[in-house]
């Protein structure tokens, strides 16, 4: 059984389009977050919720909204897609969110191209 | 503003040799993960260090939380081409009522048989 997944794995689209990304946990986890990895590998948080409120909320654009219609769901909504959107998006979460440990279990990651 | 430092960025060394991966920071961490993502992949958690000073080994891989929980070293014996990856360390701080998790830039290995 996959732990966290993320549908779909690749999304090229135009730049002014609107798409979803879906993550999935069954690791029973109350934590999950979004990471952008850029071209240059580097893992940046995005946001993270913890059963179903939102805790992190870094600089993201507006036009990036999470959803998370439960504790086992975190969905990312992007809205008017730009080229500097290109970039693998990662969901992950974690078992315990304020325990000083902070593990994460990631998912296959969705490679976003936007042309 | 907290950062992590990892070095070296690159590293290609010939199978059956010995590395080490450096993980910095002036910040103290509550816990240090290491992860091994592969092309196309996830980060995968390889270990969690808490205590200063704590030394965890997982096969050939040794990690290392230094005395100040401000820096980790990950060394790797008789490297194998399946070592092959992105080595991210993550530092995590407990804050007030959450755990802040920042991420390393990465070290790629590179084993050539």
């Amino acid at each position: 059984d996959t732990a966290v997944s993320q549908t779909p794995k690749y999304l090229v689209t135009q730049m002014g389009n609107d798409k979803s990304i879906k993550c999935e946990q069954n690791l029973g986890h109350d934590t999950m977050y979004w990471y952008k990895q850029d071209s240059k590998k580097f893992l940046k948080i995005m946001f993270s919720y913890n059963n179903k409120e939102l805790i992190i909320n870094e600089t993201v654009p507006n036009r990036f909204s999470p959803k998370s219609p439960d504790k086992a769901h975190l969905n990312l909504h992007i809205n008017s897609l730009e080229l500097g959107d290109s970039a693998v998006y990662f969901c992950a979460s974690s078992q315990a969110w304020a325990s000083g440990r902070g593990e994460q279990y990631f998912g296959p990651g969705t490679r976003l191209t936007v042309t | 503003t907290q950062l992590l430092e990892q070095s070296p960025q690159f590293l290609s060394i010939q199978e059956g040799e010995n590395l080490t991966v450096y993980c910095n920071s002036s910040s103290v961490f509550s816990s240090l993960q290491w992860y091994r993502q592969e092309p196309g992949e996830g980060p995968v958690l390889l270990v969690t260090v808490v205590t200063g000073g704590e030394v965890k080994k997982l096969k050939r891989l040794t990690f290392q939380f230094g005395d100040a929980r401000k820096d980790s070293s990950l060394h790797i014996t008789a490297a194998q081409p399946g070592d092959t990856g992105l080595y991210l360390c993550a530092g995590a701080s407990l804050k007030t009522s959450y755990d802040k998790v920042i991420f390393g830039p990465g070290t790629s290995l590179s084993v050539i048989p």
